[in-house]
């Protein structure tokens, strides 16, 4: 069965460092989702694409976060610098299309630890 | 935009029955999910709502009252290995963003 893979599984490092994930979704599925999530709280969307376009980041802290989907493929999500309240799961998830009753497979997370 | 609510925590017995409530407001409504988180794991897909009325899958039902914005997961025959978060979340129409809420935890107890 196919997954939507998500590396690497676990990340520690010290705030002001630069840290990046990288999210491969199932193979043909055109919308690719990061979601944030703090423990003992439901998952925030961060980004939506469509392809290679972004169609929500209205949540994404663009001083510090950035996310791409160049070939509409795999796609990267990067934090520079960190910062202690950015702790938590990230959560990458595919869809195959724009909605409609599509769902949303999710990928196993990157949990990231800031000291 | 969308707002949420579930219960917190919960509690059931095992071999027993639990409903898990969902109430929402949202500017503009096309499905909603439930999905199954256990601790430390990605959400696992459960069901997923468009129209009203009662979709069953096995020991789990979901239900769907698009005009009281209200939903509910059931789960029958409790086991131990149900004691996980389940998180309810509405997707809205036009890009299709998907809002979860905050998980309701539930505690299977012999």
């Amino acid at each position: 069965e196919a997954e939507v893979a998500q590396s690497p599984r676990y990340k520690i490092t010290e705030k002001s460092q630069a840290v990046a994930f990288w999210c491969d979704p199932i193979s043909g599925h055109a919308t690719l989702y990061w979601y944030r999530q703090i423990l003992g709280q439901g998952p925030e969307l961060l980004v939506q694409f469509q392809d290679e376009s972004v169609v929500d980041d209205s949540q994404l802290p663009k001083d510090r976060f950035s996310a791409e989907r160049l070939k509409g493929v795999d796609s990267t999500l990067k934090i520079q610098p960190a910062e202690l309240g950015d702790s938590a799961m990230y959560l990458c998830a595919s869809s195959p299309s724009l909605g409609g009753t599509d769902t949303q497979y999710f990928g196993p997370g990157t949990r990231l630890t800031v000291l | 935009g969308q707002n949420i609510d579930q219960p917190t925590e919960m509690t059931a017995t095992e071999g027993a029955i639990v409903q898990i409530n969902c109430t929402y407001q949202t500017s503009g409504f096309n499905g909603l999910f439930w999905y199954q988180q256990h601790a430390g794991e990605a959400p696992t897909f459960l069901s997923y709502n468009v129209l009203d009325g009662l979709e069953e899958k096995g020991r789990f039902s979901s239900f769907l009252s698009r005009s009281k914005g209200y939903s509910y997961l059931l789960l029958k025959e409790l086991q131990m290995k149900d004691s996980a978060s389940y998180l309810c979340a509405v997707r809205d129409l036009g890009y299709q963003k998907v809002t979860f809420g905050t998980g309701t935890k539930l505690q299977v107890i012999p």
